[in-house]
């Protein structure tokens, strides 16, 4: 059965400040789509990124960044100079396919100004 | 594109009562999904479709109906409301096939007394 861990339940830092969100999995599948997606104080899901199983390459958008790491079943997440704005829970979801989104329970940062 | 729209944004139900929570998307997508959030578990998938007329049951189908008559409404039933269904129901769809980011519905917050 496919799993998503988020040990951190809730992180407080200072703006500014880096922090990085852990995102750990378990699938028997080796064909499979990760997913980071925020939910800001005001509910919605925003999607913010996408990556299969084949394609190992970190990824950076702005001040995002995005470590894959297979061999330890791992897809953390990275904000670089942290914003009050950045201040949401933070989802990491695993899927073999289309529609079955599996969800970790979410961390929440707060940035502190 | 008005996206994913849910109604309502709001409801109180009271035990044994039925509803209907609306899901409507305009981006022609096949897929089409339900999740339920509730604190400290992430979201949770009720059913989902992957077409007009094919419907499917997720982790948390029990207490639950769908219906997927055409491409762009998917309604969720509650047959006949419990304490325990209380929570925020997101409404989800994408493309399929290669694209699987799925955009969310605003959600709706239900609360069963």
């Amino acid at each position: 059965a496919q799993k998503v861990t988020q040990a951190q339940t809730e992180i407080s830092v200072v703006e500014k400040e880096d922090v990085t969100l852990d995102c750990v999995y378990e699938t028997r599948d080796t064909t499979y789509y990760l997913f980071w997606y925020k939910q800001p104080p005001s509910g919605e899901l925003v999607f913010l990124i996408r990556r299969n199983s084949f394609d190992e390459q970190n990824e950076i958008s702005g001040r995002y960044s995005w470590n894959f790491q297979k061999s330890t079943s791992s897809f953390n997440f990275t904000i670089t100079a942290s914003q009050v704005v950045d201040s949401a829970v933070y989802f990491c979801a695993l899927t073999e396919y289309g529609n079955k989104l599996v969800f970790g329970a979410g961390t929440i940062l707060r940035v502190k100004s | 594109n008005a996206g994913v729209t849910q109604t309502p944004k709001f409801q109180v139900l009271k035990t044994g009562q039925s509803m209907t929570l609306q899901c409507a998307q305009d981006m022609n997508h096949e897929y089409m999904s339900w999740y339920r959030q509730d604190p400290g578990m992430g979201l949770r998938l009720i059913h989902y479709s992957v077409g007009a007329g094919i419907t499917d049951q997720g982790e948390v189908p029990n207490g639950y109906n769908v219906s997927r008559s055409t491409t762009e409404d998917f309604p969720l039933r509650l047959l006949s409301a419990a304490p325990s269904q209380t929570s925020v129901y997101f409404c989800a769809s994408s493309r399929g096939t290669k694209t699987y980011e799925q955009y969310f519905g605003p959600g709706t917050r239900l609360t069963v007394t």
